[in-house]
């Protein structure tokens, strides 16, 4: 099946500056690669995704980049804001030969800590 | 307004004591899924349902059961909790197959559960 491997763990950054959160599948069949964002205590929320037809996706300040020879992608945030602290989740499609499963693999999960 | 729903939301149970956390979406999506989110693991999927009466195992099925009688409604079943379910549970659910790229996911608000 698939696996997801997602780095750094614990990411802090100045306000302001960007972060940069990595992440790599193994299935080189899986096309659609979501992110989500959890606050504390709270259900994760998809903040954006791409799909294997693009290379890359932009929103606002976060944007989303696929390499899909590497087999691996990444989501960036510019300009941080204190309410850009929660724990970041990518996520991969695994390939079902059968067809037609909604379950998504997931990375562990990233805590980004915005230092005023 | 559409939203996936769970009851309860907070659980203390007892080792052995059957249990069921029901899942609810009214957003006429075939696809539902629950995961468990633990410390340091992320979010893996235990079972996923691609429409009426048809489910299968994700991840880390053991010692769950799901069934998928309506459309809308996708009850988690613990016959028998041990302390190692203690857990954050989320159900999900989507309209298409994520690997078809049509549909993003929507997860519940999550049921905390602590077996003793």
């Amino acid at each position: 099946g698939e696996n997801v491997e997602q780095h750094p763990s614990t990411l802090s950054v100045q306000e302001g500056d960007s972060a940069v959160i990595k992440c790599t599948y193994s299935d080189s069949a899986s096309n659609y690669f979501p992110w989500y964002k959890q606050e504390l205590g709270k259900r994760p929320q998809l903040i954006i995704d791409i799909r294997s037809n693009v290379g890359e996706k932009k929103d606002q300040r976060i944007a989303v980049t696929l390499n899909k020879t590497a087999k691996h992608f990444s989501l960036h945030i510019t300009e941080t804001q204190p309410e850009d602290s929660a724990v970041y989740f990518c996520a991969a499609t695994p390939a079902y030969s059968g067809g037609g499963a909604d379950g998504l693999t997931f990375g562990k999960g990233t805590h980004l800590i915005i230092q005023p | 307004e559409a939203q996936v729903t769970q009851n309860p939301r907070y659980l203390i149970t007892v080792t052995g004591k059957k249990l069921t956390v029901t899942c609810s979406q009214n957003m006429n999506h075939e696809y539902m899924s629950w995961y468990r989110q633990d410390p340091g693991l992320g979010l893996r999927q235990i079972y996923y349902s691609m429409n009426v009466e048809v489910t299968d195992k994700g991840d880390v099925p053991e010692g769950y059961k799901v069934s998928r009688k309506e459309k809308r409604n996708f009850p988690l079943i613990l016959e028998s909790p041990s302390p190692n379910q203690t857990s954050l549970y989320f159900c999900a659910s989507s309209f298409g197959n994520l690997a078809g790229g049509q549909e993003t996911q929507y997860f519940g608000p999550g049921t905390r559960l602590l077996v003793l």
